[in-house]
């Protein structure tokens, strides 16, 4: 069954330090890769994906991440956190025709001053 | 942001009685989607609709019903409201797959937080 993890519930970084966030993912055929980013009381606003191509993708905000086929990943990073970046983050895979969404449980960041 | 609203934002109800959720949409996107978000499962696909009056279950479908009469609106109904349906609903939007087999990205709504006493 198709499936995406998250290994890491709860991340704490410095401000200023880089950050990786972990995503797995368990899917047959091609894979449309998400990222999406959930402040407190929001909804979840995209930060970049990957349908094709360049496996090295940019999103918004300084985010990038790469998709590694021979992995089954595709880790989000960011080479300097800002205060602001404190959130929840769900990986995310799209699945045929859209029928379907599958998402990781999220991982909490913390950004420390 | 995607002109997505939901109503309410948020609701208390006591259990066995009938709620129904709103999704509006100014974007005209053909597809439309109802997910629930419980802390440790992400966010899980209880209905969508890919059309007027086309509608089918997701993942967690059971004990939710849904109906969509016109592009921009898409209902979530539960029927006899039970504890476990105690979550935060999202609604989200897309357009359909540029080709067979792909995905496009979805819009979310920013949540309906039910309490089901």
């Amino acid at each position: 069954a198709q499936s995406v993890t998250q290994p890491d519930i709860h991340i704490t970084v410095s401000e200023g330090a880089s950050l990786e966030l972990r995503c797995n993912y368990s899917y047959g055929a091609t894979p449309y890769l998400f990222w999406y980013v959930q402040s407190p009381g929001q909804g979840l606003q995209l930060l970049l994906k990957y349908f094709s191509g360049d496996t090295l993708v940019q999103g918004i905000k300084g985010f990038e991440a790469e998709f590694k086929r021979s992995q089954s990943s595709f880790n989000l990073r960011k080479p300097s956190v800002h205060w602001s970046d404190a959130a929840e983050y769900f990986c995310a895979v799209g699945l045929y025709n859209n029928n379907d969404m599958r998402f990781g449980a999220g991982t909490r960041l913390t950004v420390k001053p | 942001d995607a002109g997505i609203t939901q109503s309410p934002r948020h609701k208390v109800t006591e259990t066995g009685t009938p709620v129904t959720l709103r999704c509006h949409q100014t974007e005209n996107h053909r597809y439309m989607y109802w997910y629930r978000q419980d802390p440790g499962h992400g966010l899980r696909l209880i209905h969508y609709s890919y059309g007027v009056k086309d509608t089918d279950k997701g993942e967690v479908s059971d004990g939710y019903s849904v109906s969509r009469s016109k592009t921009e609106d898409f209902l979530l109904t539960l029927e006899s409201a039970t504890s476990s349906q105690t979550s935060v609903y999202f609604c989200a939007i897309s357009e359909p797959p540029l080709m067979t087999g792909g995905s496009e990205t979805q819009y979310f709504g920013p949540g309906t937080r039910l309490l089901v006493l």
